[in-house]
């Protein structure tokens, strides 16, 4: 069965500070890994989506690496803002499930000014 | 396009009471699923379907029923709500598995609590 872990559970920082996420997964047969931004009270919103035969991928502030041999993603943020802080929730798909996704608990990041 | 939507926002029910949360896509994709999130923690799926008229189990589908007539539309039911179904409910859609970027929209969530 596959287990996704993300650790810090929650991390707080200065504004402007560079800062990564981290996501572990048992089984390193994955199809995509997706990393989500999700806001209080709110859905889930794709930031970035990583094939499996890629390392990494690029948007804006945001980098996230995959390296599936040792089943481990990060989700780097460059130079954070307050409007950052939200939780960030990684997610893999299986190949062998389709297209279901299974999702790491969150790290909730907060970004003070 | 509205993408993912789903009704109600927020619901009350007492223990025993049954109700459907409504999804819909206008995405024209095939594949949609049920999560539900309980607080501080990562999504569960429920039910998903691959296409209209098949469904199948996701991880916690204990208490819970689901149809796929259209291609839309993917309805969650609850038949007799249970303390343990309070949570937060999300419906999601993806395109065929295989496609160059197959990523799932979720839409906004349904808040349920039961008394």
């Amino acid at each position: 069965k596959q287990e996704v872990t993300q650790i810090p559970a929650a991390l707080s920082v200065p504004e402007g500070e560079n800062l990564v996420l981290n996501c572990s997964f048992t089984d390193s047969a994955i199809y995509n890994l997706q990393w989500f931004r999700q806001d209080p009270g709110k859905g889930l919103t794709s930031l970035l989506l990583i094939q499996s035969s890629q390392r990494e991928q690029t948007s804006g502030r945001l980098n996230a690496s995959l390296d599936k041999s040792s089943g481990r993603s990060t989700l780097y943020i460059a130079a954070s803002q307050p409007g950052d802080s939200a939780t960030y929730l990684c997610a893999v798909r299986k190949e062998t499930s389709g297209s279901r996704l299974t999702f790491g608990e969150g790290t909730q990041l907060t970004v003070n000014p | 396009n509205a993408g993912v939507t789903q009704t109600p926002k927020f619901r009350i029910l007492k223990i025993g009471q049954s109700m459907t949360l409504q999804c819909t896509q206008d995405m024209n994709h095939n594949y949609m699923y049920w999560y539900r999130q309980d607080p501080g923690m990562g999504l569960k799926l429920i039910y998903y379907s691959v296409g209209a008229g098949i469904t199948d189990k996701g991880e916690v589908p204990n208490g819970y029923n689901v149809s796929r007539s259209t291609t839309e539309d993917f309805p969650l039911r609850l038949e007799l709500a249970a303390p343990s179904q309070t949570s937060v409910y999300f419906c999601a859609s993806s395109s065929l598995p295989g496609t160059a970027y197959n990523e799932q929209f979720f839409g906004p969530g349904t808040r349920l609590t039961v008394l």
